[in-house]
């Protein structure tokens, strides 16, 4: 169980285009889904931070308007790279946290979405 | 603010070596602390995880004891496998400031045959 997809798994665009990325809760619902963006060899750094239904809150330092996050439902989080430039190219993972496991703040990944903008 | 911190790799051992990949941590209150994995082109997956103070947290053969005397989580394991190459993450998650959770820098394990 807890399982959480994200699609698509790479994406290639060309500079100025907007991508949509998807991340879905198949078999739980999530109150709270979260968006991380990984550099080669690096550590994950949180963007965002998304509940069902209210406006996503965004770490420091991240564009809110170049990185839409929606959470219209309780299994479905988008997060949509607006205007792409080279250096948004990167490694979005999503994650969502069970409302049922509130109290040992687990979270299940999903396989991450390779953005490459030319 | 909260913090983890864990060793520099990339960490090269034969099979059947014993590992230990250290992780300390700095937080408020009383967090939840997780060993992520990472194979190569992939999300994370949950590896182990403890919720409180002298907890172990333990699967496939990984061990981590949450140590809130010395503010530690280290991970090991008794032998490793080929298979078990991959990135470690440590991380947290407070009670406090929505629930974030802090990963470390990872460590990356690289098992020789």
């Amino acid at each position: 169980g807890a399982v959480v997809s994200q699609h698509p798994s790479w994406v290639i665009c060309k500079s100025g285009t907007s991508v949509k990325i998807e991340c879905r809760s198949l078999d739980f619902q999530a109150t709270t889904m979260f968006w991380y963006r990984q550099f080669p060899k690096q550590s994950l750094m949180l963007m965002a931070t998304s509940n069902e239904g209210s406006k996503a809150t965004y770490e420091q330092g991240v564009e809110k308007d170049k990185f839409l996050i929606n959470h219209a439902s309780l299994t479905l989080s988008t997060l949509t790279v607006t205007s792409a430039h080279p250096e948004d190219s990167s490694f979005y993972i999503c994650s969502a946290r069970p409302w049922t496991s509130e109290s040992s703040y687990e979270q299940y990944f999903g396989p991450g979405t390779r953005l490459t903008v030319t | 603010g909260d913090s983890v911190t864990q060793m520099e790799g990339p960490v090269t051992l034969s099979e059947e070596a014993f590992l230990t990949i250290n992780c300390t941590y700095t937080a408020t209150g009383y967090p939840s602390l997780f060993w992520y994995v990472q194979y190569p082109g992939e999300g994370l997956q949950l590896l182990l995880k403890a919720t409180k103070a002298d907890d172990k947290g333990s699967n496939k053969g990984f061990e981590a004891t949450y140590r809130k005397e010395t503010t530690s989580f280290h991970l090991e394991k008794g032998s490793v496998q080929v298979s078990d190459s991959a990135v470690y993450f440590c991380a947290l998650t407070g009670n406090t400031g929505g629930f974030k959770t802090i990963f470390g820098a990872g460590t990356r394990l690289f098992v020789k045959a």
